[in-house]
C-alpha cells in the first residue's frame, strides 16, 4: 500500500523561511502525481493552496510556492506570518484504482 | 460564485443509518466530479470517493469501497454520502469538495464540513 509522507512537524519563525516536503514510501514525486497542498487551520475546512506541483490556487499569496525537490514534493513558505500557523497537507494523483492519496499532514508552527 | 454547502451536524447510534448532503451552486453541478473526505477526530484527512453528477459514475478509496454509498441528485444538484449501518468509528468531520478539472487532479471549493457523532 503506497504511503505518502509529510513531516509531522516543523517551525519556522515570523519572516523566515520554510519548506515542507511530500514523499513516497516507496519511489520518487513527479510532476506525474500532480502533487497538491491543502493548507487547514483549526475547526476550518481546507483550503487549496497549490496544485499541478506549481500553480497557486486563486487568491493565494505568491509566498507560497511548491516545487519537485529531488525527489519530493515541496511547499516553501517564504516570509513566514504568524497565521501561516496551521497544518498543511499534500496529496498525489495515483491514477486509476486509488486515484489520490493524502500524506499525514505537517503541522506548522510560527514562532 | 462556486458553493458546496452541507447539511448540519448529526448524532447518531451504532447500527443507524444516515445520509448526509452537498448542495452545489454557482457552476454546473452536472459537469464537475464531487468528493467526500473524511477527518476523524484529530486526524489527518481521506479521501474516500467520487461521483460525476452527469452520469452518476461512482469512484471509490479501496479504504471505503462497500462500506459507504456516494450518490447524487442532478435535479437538485445535490451531492449524497450515507451509511446503511453506523459504527462508532464513523465518527468524523466529512467533508465534500469539486474536482474543478479532469487533467490537474486535485480538490478545491471545499464544503463547510458535517460533524457526524456515532455514539450509544
Amino acid at each position: 500500500q503506497t504511503v505518502v509522507t509529510q513531516e509531522p512537524s516543523f517551525s519556522v519563525s515570523p519572516g523566515g523561511t520554510v519548506t515542507l516536503t511530500c514523499g513516497l514510501s516507496s519511489g520518487s514525486v513527479s510532476t506525474s502525481y500532480y502533487p497538491s497542498w491543502y493548507q487547514q487551520t483549526p475547526g476550518q475546512a481546507p483550503r487549496t493552496l497549490i496544485y499541478s506541483t506549481n500553480t497557486r490556487s486563486s487568491g493565494v499569496p505568491d509566498r507560497f510556492s511548491g516545487s519537485i525537490l529531488g525527489n519530493k514534493a515541496a511547499l516553501t513558505i517564504t516570509g513566514a506570518q504568524a497565521d501561516d500557523e496551521s497544518d498543511y497537507y499534500c496529496v498525489l494523483y495515483m491514477g486509476s484504482g486509488t486515484l489520490w492519496v493524502f500524506g499525514g499532514g505537517t503541522k506548522l508552527t510560527v514562532l | 460564485e462556486v458553493q458546496l454547502v452541507q447539511s448540519g451536524a448529526e448524532v447518531k447510534k451504532p447500527g443507524e443509518s444516515l445520509k448526509i448532503s452537498c448542495k452545489g451552486s454557482g457552476y454546473s453541478f452536472t459537469s464537475y466530479w464531487i468528493g467526500w473526505v473524511r477527518q476523524m477526530p484529530g486526524k489527518g484527512l481521506e479521501w474516500m470517493g467520487i461521483i460525476y453528477p452527469g452520469d452518476s459514475d461512482t469512484r471509490y478509496s479501496p479504504s471505503f469501497q462497500g462500506q459507504v454509498t456516494i450518490s447524487a441528485d442532478k435535479s437538485i444538484s445535490t451531492a449524497y454520502l450515507q451509511w446503511s449501518s453506523l459504527k462508532a468509528s464513523d465518527t468524523a468531520m466529512y467533508y465534500c469538495v469539486m474536482i474543478p478539472s479532469p487533467t490537474t487532479h486535485y480538490f478545491d471549493y471545499w464544503g463547510q464540513g458535517t460533524l457526524v457523532t456515532v455514539s450509544s
